[in-house]
């Protein structure tokens, strides 16, 4: 039972923005949707999080569409320290069992 | 970095046998989470705390138990460990109420059921 869809794997150069898509067209109005990226080996690292509204914090933006169907993870200058398994999730708030995904995974080239 | 600490990092047992893991946690969260992670599963959630002595299964609990006896400490335990049990368990923690998030992740336990 996906609630997300995201594509498996994307590539972006070092330097630029990498845009990480998410479908989530089931989504509904008390479901909040997350970011989460998981380094080779390492226990993922929460990134943001949104309800409607866009978001940005120090290590990215969320921008969610009117509708809220999509959203897209923003890291506006991509390193190769950010290659890693980005993972879109949406939970109802007060939901405890946070769904992960297979993820995007995002290489980053030098 | 988050003060969370799991331990150990590394196990292997033996068919049968009882296994516990450990997190720890300086961060006073009231929400602590167990998750299991395998290939083609993702992350997977087990069990979670939200106070000393609260707990709840998750979407996998089943040949899992769990004890939060003080706000720093949820221990997970294989009362006898089976070969399906091989995983890397990751516990997390986080604030809990209405912006309750996993917040932080430890670097994870590798189990090794042979």
């Amino acid at each position: 039972d996906a609630k997300t869809t995201q594509p498996p794997s994307m590539d972006c150069a070092e330097g630029r923005a990498a845009n990480l898509p998410c479908n989530h067209s089931t989504i509904s109005g008390n479901e909040y949707v997350y970011w989460y990226r998981q380094i080779h080996s390492q226990g993922p690292q929460y990134i943001i999080h949104g309800l409607k509204n866009n978001e940005t914090n120090e290590m990215a933006s969320l921008i969610i569409t009117e509708d809220r169907k999509s959203s897209t993870l923003i890291l506006p200058h991509a390193t190769l320290r950010d290659t890693a398994v980005y993972y879109c999730i949406v939970r109802v708030e007060g939901n405890n069992d946070m769904r992960f995904g297979a993820g995007t995974r995002l290489t980053v080239k030098p | 970095d988050a003060g969370i600490t799991q331990s150990p990092r590394h196990k292997v047992t033996e068919t049968g046998t009882p296994v516990t893991l450990r997190c720890h946690q300086t961060e006073n969260h009231r929400y602590m989470y167990w998750y299991r992670q395998d290939p083609g599963h993702g992350l997977r959630l087990i069990h979670y705390s939200y106070g000393v002595k609260d707990t709840d299964k998750g979407e996998v609990s089943d040949g899992y138990s769990v004890s939060r006896s003080k706000t720093e400490d949820f221990l997970l335990t294989l009362e006898s460990a089976t070969s399906s049990q091989t995983s890397v368990y990751f516990c997390a923690i986080g604030t809990g109420g209405v912006f309750s998030v996993q917040a932080f992740f430890g670097q994870g336990t590798r189990l090794t059921v042979v």
